[in-house]
């Protein structure tokens, strides 16, 4: 059973400071990985991909993957309470769907 | 470019009833996955179409089921509803099959009761 493994959280943190979501996952052949974001009542929202080890930044997001160790991780800076949401992360590996971790709450305090 | 459309928004259905939902990919977008997203088990896979043929299916019971049509639309249909249906059907489009950037539509909030 392919697993993504993600803290529930809550994550609190103040305005302005840098938010980190982890992520772990079980299956050694994972090729591609997703961040989204998805706020109370609506749809994930695509946020972040990430394809190879290193780290992928795109505004104020940073996506750090870590093959070896099984771990994707989400970087926010300058966290806004905007920012607010429960963030998913998600893996497949071959032509296999998508395999969603439950998520983790963030909250950013004004 | 318009996203993902989905109707209806909101459904209420009575146990063993059954519905259908449907779901407009993202245009030139040629694969529709559906998803069953519930606050206990998390976002969870129930099927890929492209090109009018699933691809991929995730552990449902038969009761789950759906097609696509030659313009890339698709519908799910759930039969002899259960209270534990209940939740938000999400559909995510991607350029073809395979392409797992998805983009979600807004989903289906389905309440059986």
């Amino acid at each position: 059973q392919k697993e993504v493994e993600q803290n529930s959280g809550p994550l609190s943190v103040p305005e302005g400071a840098i938010a980190s979501l982890n992520c772990t996952y079980s299956d050694r052949g994972s090729q591609s990985f997703f961040w989204y974001r998805q706020y109370s009542g609506k749809s994930p929202e695509l946020i972040m991909s990430i394809y190879s080890n290193g780290d992928k930044e795109d505004g104020r997001f940073t996506a750090q993957l870590n093959k070896a160790s099984q771990y994707v991780s989400l970087l926010i800076r300058d966290s806004q309470p905007s920012d607010s949401a429960t963030y998913l992360c998600a893996t497949h590996s071959g032509n296999t769907p998508l395999v969603f971790g439950k998520g983790t709450r963030l909250s950013v305090i004004a | 470019k318009a996203g993902v459309t989905q109707t209806p928004r909101y459904l209420i259905k009575t146990r063993g009833q059954q519905v259908t939902l449907s779901c407009s990919p993202i245009s030139g977008h040629r694969s529709v996955s559906w998803y069953q997203q519930t606050p206990g088990q998390g976002l969870q896979f129930l099927f890929e179409y492209f090109s009018e043929t699933q691809r991929n299916k995730g552990n449902f019971p038969g009761r789950f089921s759906g097609r696509q049509f030659s313009n890339s639309r698709s519908e799910m249909n759930v039969s002899t509803l259960e209270l534990g249906d209940s939740a938000l059907y999400l559909c995510a489009s991607s350029l073809y099959s395979g392409d797992r950037e998805q983009y979600f539509g807004p989903g289906t909030r389905l309440t059986v009761t």
